[in-house]
Order: structure tokens, then C-alpha cells, then sequence
């Protein structure tokens, strides 16, 4: 069975720093992975995902993902993270062979970017 | 500009009193997901509709229904609702051959 991990229940930053989430997967076969923020009563908003190609995967609001096979793991990353990147972040990761494009996701991680 | 509408954004409801929460859509997408999140945990999913078809959730429970009586619309039943139940129930589609999900804003249901 699929999964995914996001170890950190937390991460804080300064506005201004690297932001990285971390996040690893475990599915047979490859691997469709996605990225959602979810602000505050909000619902999950798409950020990037990793079908195939490059292993850089750039999104929306200037984040990227890196994808590693080797380590099974797709990091979200931010170069300068700002006050408004204060939000929660899922993983996820596509159930195979699921009708319908199930998704798994991660427990998630809370960022609290400090101006 | 909204695409996956979810109404209403709060309900409350009683003890065992019947509720409906409705989730609309402009995309035009295939498949339509419920899923229930509850205190920032990960949203879990419920059941979803491939076009008209209805796939529910091995451990989703009988209390939960869905209906769905066109592309647009779909519709989450709770029979009787109990305490347990309260938690942010989330709407979303997809076209069913891109793999993306798109999600509504969400309902905030309280079980008083």
C-alpha cells in the first residue's frame, strides 16, 4: 500500500529564509506526487506535483519540489519564504491503479514563517 | 472566477438531525470527492463519483450518503449526525485523466 510521511509536525522560519518541507513516499510503480497549502478554514489549494521528466518541479507562488528516487522523497522548497507562506502543507501522493485518482496524503506540516 | 462552491461555508445542526452539505462545479470535471478533515489533520477521504459512478470508502461509515444528479453537483447526506462527526467536510474534482484535485473552500460542520 501506498503512503506518505511529512516528519515535521512543525517547521518555523524567518520571512526571508529557505523554506523546505520535507516529505517522503512510499507506492509500487512510479510515483505521482503533489503539493496543497491549506490556509486557515480554507480548502487545499494545488500547489506543483512530479508525473515524469525533470526532477525540479517548479509551482505556484515560487515553490519547487525536488523529486529523489534514490532517497523516495519530494521536499518542497522555498528560496525566501514570506509572512503569507504561514499555512498548512500536504504531501500526497496518487493511489495506482485507483479509478478516479485517489490520493494519499501526508499528516501534514505547519509552517509559521516570523517576519 | 470560483470553481468547486461549496455551501453552506458553516452549518450547525442538531444531535441525530439529518444534514446536507452541497458542493457545486464549473469545471465541468468527471470525478467529484468528500472528504472529511478533521483539526488540521489530513483530509480523509470519504467516497468519490466517477461520473455516475459511486465509489465509497471501505471504512467510511453507513451514516455517510452521497448523491450526485448531474455533472455538477454532488451532495453529502449525513443520516445522523453525531458528535463525532464535526469537522470540516471538503468538495473536490477532477477531469479524471489529468491527476490534480481541485478543492472547494469547505463546510464547517458543529454538532451541537
Amino acid at each position: 500500500a501506498q503512503s506518505v510521511a511529512q516528519p515535521e509536525d512543525q517547521v518555523n522560519v524567518a520571512e526571508g529564509n529557505p523554506l523546505t518541507v520535507k516529505c517522503t513516499y512510499s507506492v509500487s510503480g512510479n510515483p505521482y506526487l503533489f503539493w496543497y497549502v491549506q490556509y486557515p478554514n480554507r480548502g487545499l489549494q494545488f500547489l506543483l506535483k512530479y508525473i515524469t521528466g525533470d526532477n525540479l518541479v517548479k509551482g505556484s507562488y515560487g515553490f519547487e519540489a525536488e523529486f529523489n528516487k534514490s532517497q523516495t522523497s519530494f521536499h518542497l522548497k522555498k528560496p525566501s519564504a514570506l509572512v503569507s507562506d504561514s499555512a498548512l502543507y500536504f504531501c500526497a501522493v496518487r493511489v495506482p491503479g485507483a479509478a478516479g485518482n485517489k490520493l494519499t496524503f501526508g499528516g501534514g506540516t505547519r509552517v509559521l514563517v516570523k517576519p | 472566477d470560483a470553481m468547486v462552491i461549496q455551501n453552506p461555508r458553516y452549518q450547525v445542526t442538531q444531535f441525530g438531525k439529518p444534514v446536507t452539505l452541497s458542493c457545486s462545479q464549473t469545471l465541468n470535471h468527471n470525478v467529484m470527492y468528500w472528504y472529511q478533515q478533521k483539526s488540521s489533520q489530513a483530509p480523509k477521504l470519504l467516497f468519490h463519483y466517477y461520473d455516475k459512478d459511486f465509489n465509497n470508502e471501505a471504512d467510511t461509515p453507513d451514516n455517510f450518503q452521497s448523491r450526485r444528479p448531474n455533472t455538477s453537483f454532488c451532495f453529502l447526506d449525513i443520516r445522523s449526525p453525531g458528535l463525532g462527526d464535526a469537522a470540516m467536510y471538503l468538495c473536490a474534482t477532477n477531469t479524471g485523466k489529468s491527476y490534480e484535485q481541485y478543492f472547494g473552500p469547505g463546510t464547517r460542520l458543529t454538532v451541537t
